[in-house]
């Protein structure tokens, strides 16, 4: 079965430094791989994915993430952050070839402060 | 194109009723997944529709049922609401050709309290 486990529950960032949060999933395969972003109340919008190709995704919003297969983790990434990215973010994976059952990590909450 | 759309956004309801959510999916997509996201359990699969065929299903009781029409819109129900049903109500629909196929859009939710 796949899994998806996201290790920070919680960070905080200052508005323009660096931020990566962590995603480590368990499939057989090469999986279908993506980021998601939740505001308060609202549904999951997508911000990038992998399905083959290069490691290295570049998504919405200046995001962008790396996938490592040695290390089964798709990392998320982001230069400089701004307030507005303040949100939570999810990880998931779905299965090869069909990605509409998707099992997501329990989301990271993204703090900025100014 | 416009988004996934889900009626009702907010709903109340008392232990024992039943509830239906709607989903109309982006135009052009033909399957649709629902999912459930509460504070204990995070985000779960309920299921998938496909040509107006359950595709994929998770592991919830068989009060959660659901079903697609021809213009795959989608409608989910749950009987028998229990005070554990309060939760996020998330639909997605993906494409199934082209090069965005197996890539899921969710509609903002609806939210149901059980009372």
């Amino acid at each position: 079965a796949q899994s998806v486990t996201q290790p920070d529950i919680h960070i905080t960032v200052s508005e323009g430094a660096s931020l990566e949060l962590r995603c480590n999933y368990s499939y057989g395969a090469t999986p279908y791989l993506f980021w998601y972003v939740q505001s308060p109340g609202q549904g999951l919008q997508l911000l990038l994915k992998y399905f083959s190709g290069d490691t290295l995704v570049q998504g919405i919003k200046g995001f962008e993430a790396e996938f490592k297969r040695s290390q089964s983790s798709f990392n998320l990434r982001k230069p400089s952050v701004h307030w507005s990215d303040a949100a939570e973010y999810f990880c998931a994976v779905g299965a090869t070839g069909t990605a509409s059952k998707l099992t997501f990590g329990t989301g990271t909450r993204l703090q900025v402060t100014l | 194109k416009a988004g996934v759309t889900q009626t009702p956004r907010y709903l109340i309801k008392t232990r024992g009723q039943q509830v239906t959510l709607s989903c109309s999916p982006i135009s052009g997509h033909r399957s649709v997944s629902w999912y459930q996201q509460t504070p204990g359990q995070g985000l779960q699969f309920l299921f998938e529709y496909f040509s107006e065929t359950q595709r994929n299903k998770g592991n919830f009781p068989g009060r959660f049922s659901g079903r697609q029409f021809s213009n795959s819109r989608s409608e989910m129900n749950v009987s028998t609401l229990e005070l554990g049903d309060s939760a996020l109500y998330l639909c997605a629909s993906s494409p199934t050709s082209g090069g965005a196929v197996g890539t899921q859009y969710f509609g903002p939710g609806t939210r149901l309290l059980v009372l």
